[in-house]
């Protein structure tokens, strides 16, 4: 069965430090995607990053950045500089990598970690 | 980029009644959509997997007379509550996959809380 989990419940920081939000994932595909979305207090998600599980290497967008590491089964989301707009819950999921007509594509959320920036 | 569109975005009913959600893709077509609900502090949930013009595919523990979808064109699926009871009360998120953008990008909604008296 296909699990993830975000084990940090709730994570605060001060502006301008850098924090790391822990995913680990479980599936017995061998492909699959990842992903990250950010809930701001609106309840809108929006879509961060999609990483397939072919492509290990780290990604940096801005001041966010990606580590993925196949061998640990681990998606972290680095945020660097971190800014009161960053508060948010970040959610961690994981996602078949093909659509087909056995698969829709559904995703799987971990349970989400809550994220302060004081200012 | 893909838009996603959920109306209404809160409800208050009383309960028995029914309550209709809306969702929308507004500049892409999407034969397949998804509902989630999202209880306070927890995480998404998914509820049922709509399908253009089939019956939506209910995941296990969601009672599909109770939450029913219907997906009748490629832009547009609802989910109506049927005689909802403050248990229901929940914040419901739809999403819908834009082939165009690549495989597995969902576009969510803005969501919609529903709270039931």
């Amino acid at each position: 069965a296909q699990k993830v989990t975000q084990a940090q419940t709730e994570i605060s920081v001060v502006e301008k430090e850098d924090v790391t939000l822990d995913c680990v994932y479980e599936t017995r595909d061998t492909t699959y995607y990842l992903f990250w979305y950010k809930q701001p207090p609106s309840g809108e998600l929006v879509f961060l990053i999609r990483r397939n599980s072919f492509d290990e290497q780290n990604e940096i967008s801005g001041r966010y950045s990606w580590n993925f590491q196949k061998s640990t089964s681990s998606f972290n989301f680095t945020i660097t500089a971190s800014q009161v707009v960053d508060s948010a819950v970040y959610f961690c999921a994981l996602s078949d990598l093909e659509v087909s007509s056995s698969n829709t594509g559904k995703l799987i959320f971990g349970q989400g970690t809550t994220l302060q920036v004081k200012p | 980029g893909a838009v996603v569109s959920q109306h209404p975005s809160w409800v208050i009913c009383k309960s028995g009644t029914s309550v209709k959600i809306e969702c929308r893709s507004l500049d892409f077509q999407a034969t397949t959509m998804f509902w989630y609900r999202q209880f306070p502090k927890q995480s998404l949930m998914l509820m049922a997997t709509s399908n253009e013009g089939s019956k939506a595919t209910y995941e296990q523990g969601v009672e599909k007379d109770k939450f029913l979808i219907n997906h009748a064109s490629l832009t547009l699926s609802t989910l109506t509550v049927t005689s909802a009871h403050p248990e229901d009360s929940s914040f419901y998120i739809c999403s819908a996959m834009d082939r165009s953008a690549g495989a597995n990008v969902l576009t969510f909604g803005a969501g919609s809380r529903l709270t039931v008296l």
